[in-house]
């Protein structure tokens, strides 16, 4: 079956740089995307990999292996606002969205 | 990136009443749209994914016949919940997505609240 696991939940202090990881079995693989979602809001884009490797954009950054199903968010100079889901999802052979659970990112001062 | 606008944000029915949701792509042709539900703390759970002019495609366990879907054109799909129950009361939230594009791109959601 498809399937993506991230953690939780992970609580990280303010200024600090934290890194969430999210593995992914699929039926083919198209991409995989992270979200960044606020309580009550509609996710928002923040990264799209394709191929290995790591994509920087400003203070996040995503990473990812397809040999071994592996990406991971990192995020630095954590700020208050960053508190939030973060989301992954994997695309498909059929272009559809295979989404993760969610992470709650709780930022402390 | 492109614009989808959802309407309306938040809606309060009474139970037994339907309730229309509006998706539009305003900037680009969306060939693709898909409608999510998220209750508190899930993550989203895709409810069906429908193709312009085509009818949708819904996902095991969703009733076509109480959640319909309307792609009638190039820039606009609607969700419909029929005689709206309590259970009902979710985020509903669409997406979008271009001829040959990898990127869906979301609506702000649409909150409901059935009474």
């Amino acid at each position: 079956g498809q399937n993506i696991d991230q953690p939780t939940e992970m609580t990280a202090t303010e200024g600090a740089i934290v890194q969430i990881n999210c593995t992914y079995q699929t039926s083919g693989f198209n991409g995989l995307f992270w979200y960044q979602q606020h309580a009550g809001e509609a996710p928002t884009f923040l990264s799209y990999n394709v191929l290995d490797g790591l994509e920087e954009k400003g203070r996040f950054s995503s990473f990812l292996s397809r040999s071994k199903g592996y990406s991971y968010l990192l995020l630095k100079e954590l700020q208050m606002k960053d508190s939030a889901s973060y989301l992954c999802a994997a695309l498909d052979s059929n272009y559809q969205l295979i989404w993760g659970a969610g992470t709650k990112l709780i930022i402390k001062p | 990136g492109a614009v989808v606008s959802q309407h309306p944000s938040w809606v309060i029915c009474k139970s037994g009443t339907s309730v229309k949701i509006e998706c539009r792509s305003l900037d680009f042709q969306a060939t693709t749209m898909f409608w999510y539900r998220q209750f508190p703390k899930q993550s989203l759970m895709l409810m069906a994914t429908s193709n312009e002019g085509s009818k949708a495609t819904y996902e095991q366990g969703v009733e076509k016949d109480k959640f319909l879907i309307n792609h009638a054109s190039l820039t606009l799909s609607t969700l419909t919940v029929t005689s709206a129950h309590p259970e009902d009361s979710s985020f509903y939230i669409c997406s979008a997505r271009g001829q040959g594009d990898t990127e869906a791109f979301f609506g702000q959601g649409t909150r409901l609240t059935v009474v």
